[in-house]
């Protein structure tokens, strides 16, 4: 059974910094993508980042590039986000999500429960 | 940026059928998936490919995709489908996942 676990959400100050985490078992995770994406208060699903399966290439929304970082640690089954120079905008529950496969034109068949990040002062 | 547009809220009588559209400049090039979301849960996947169901989805949901519309359709509908609906594509010119603004199923 696929299992998507996510810890590291917390109230954090504006400019301040989070890393978000995603525990995954139940299938051979280097051989597909992950993805992290976000749902601002009352609002809609946006994607977020993704690092790929088996090579490790990472990619961005435009809204995060240079201040948030996704990296893979295949010895535990885990991804993170790492997040800074946060600000109310990143304020979201932030879902990890499976890829069904390495990277491309596919679709997220399993996701996280979840991690609210809540940017204030 | 890539932009999927999707309407705001759609409202449909028990047993009746709805249609929840996803609009782009032929879309039907690309493969759309779709996902539902109840209150206060995590997305789930509803549709994948235009019209393939995971398992355990009921076939009262199916999906189409031509020209500039795709269209996930519910036969059927049943109080517990009350939920958002995402549509989803792949941009490979920015490899960019992109989501629809999202559709609010309301059975009335």
């Amino acid at each position: 059974e696929v299992q998507l676990l996510q810890s590291g959400g917390d109230l954090v100050q504006p400019g301040g910094s989070l890393r978000l985490s995603c525990a995954a078992s139940g299938f051979s995770f280097d051989n597909y993508a992950m993805n992290w994406v976000r749902q601002a208060p009352g609002k809609g699903l946006e994607w977020v980042a993704a690092v790929s399966g088996s090579e490790d290439r990472t990619y961005y929304a435009d809204s995060v590039k240079g201040r948030f970082t996704v990296s893979r640690d295949s010895s535990k089954n885990t991804i993170h986000l790492h997040m800074n120079s946060l600000s109310a905008e990143d304020t979201a529950v932030y879902y990890c999500a499976k890829d069904s496969g390495p990277w491309g034109s596919n679709y997220l068949d399993y996701w996280g429960q979840g991690a609210l990040v809540t940017v204030s002062s | 940026s890539y932009v999927l547009t999707q309407p705001p809220s759609v409202s449909v009588a028990p047993g009746k059928t709805a249609k929840i559209t996803c609009g782009d400049s032929n879309i039907g090039s690309r493969s759309v998936h779709w996902y539902q979301q109840k209150p206060g849960q995590a997305p789930t996947l509803l549709i994948f490919y235009d019209s393939d169901r995971p398992s355990g989805i009921p076939e009262r949901f199916s999906g189409s995709n031509s020209g500039n519309t795709a269209t996930l359709t519910i036969s059927r509908v049943e109080v517990g489908d009350e939920a958002d609906y995402y549509c989803q594509v792949w941009d490979s010119s920015s490899e960019h996942r992109v989501f629809g603004g999202g559709t609010k199923l309301t059975v009335l």
